[in-house]
């Protein structure tokens, strides 16, 4: 059964710092690796899908990398922001026919950036 | 709507009762996934449809736990005699299928008393 652990979790931050949020799975027969953001009393919306062929995935200040062979992922965000504080989540998506959608997430990282 | 649409956002529920959550996924979307998230932790998921067929229960922690999708839109979790156990936020996701991204709703937040 796959398991995903995030380190740490939960960080705060100053404003402007770039940080690092960790994720490590372990079953490396995945589909894909996604990282979502949750916003307090809010759904999940996704920031970035790294397919299992890939090794990283850039959208503005996130970069988002992927090593299936140690079973790590790491989300790195530049020049953070208070408007980044969330709870950031990491998500594999199982392969072998199940990559249907069906998602173990890990525990999520609390991120605190302050002004 | 422009989003997947769950109902009610809160529900307060005495040990015991039968609770019904709803959810409108976004139109054409033929993939609908419930997750079940606790206080603290990740979502983790519970039953997949695709259209009106539930190809995937496994993640259903008993037989109090009941999904329906039966015109292929709407869907509705049920949970029998609730226990304070069942407190979470239960979370809808909808999707065009095959490896298309998720969009989830703001989910029902269930409180058993």
């Amino acid at each position: 059964k796959q398991e995903v652990t995030q380190i740490p979790a939960a960080l705060s931050v100053p404003e402007g710092e770039n940080l690092v949020l960790n994720c490590s799975f372990t079953d490396s027969a995945i589909y894909n690796l996604q990282w979502f953001r949750q916003d307090p009393g809010k759904g999940l919306t996704s920031l970035l899908l790294i397919q299992s062929s890939q090794r990283e995935q850039t959208s503005g200040r996130l970069n988002a990398s992927l090593d299936k062979s140690s079973g790590r992922s790491t989300l790195y965000i530049a020049a953070s922001q208070p408007g980044d504080s969330a709870t950031y989540l990491c998500a594999s998506e199982g392969a072998g026919g199940t990559s249907y959608g069906k998602l173990t997430f890990g525990q999520g990282t609390i991120l605190t950036v302050h002004p | 709507g422009a989003g997947v649409s769950q109902s009610p956002r809160y529900k307060v529920a005495k040990r015991g009762q039968d609770v019904a959550l709803r959810c409108d996924p976004i139109s054409g979307h033929v993939s609908l996934f419930w997750y079940q998230q606790a206080l603290g932790q990740g979502p983790e998921f519970l039953t997949y449809f695709q259209n009106e067929a539930q190809l995937d229960k496994s993640g259903l922690p008993s037989d109090r736990f009941f999904a329906e999708r039966p015109e292929g839109s709407v869907s509705t979790l049920k949970i029998q005699r609730t226990q304070q156990e069942d407190s979470a936020v239960y979370l809808c996701a909808s999707s065009l299928g095959g490896n298309s991204p998720l969009h989830f709703g703001n989910g029902t937040r269930l409180t058993v008393t």
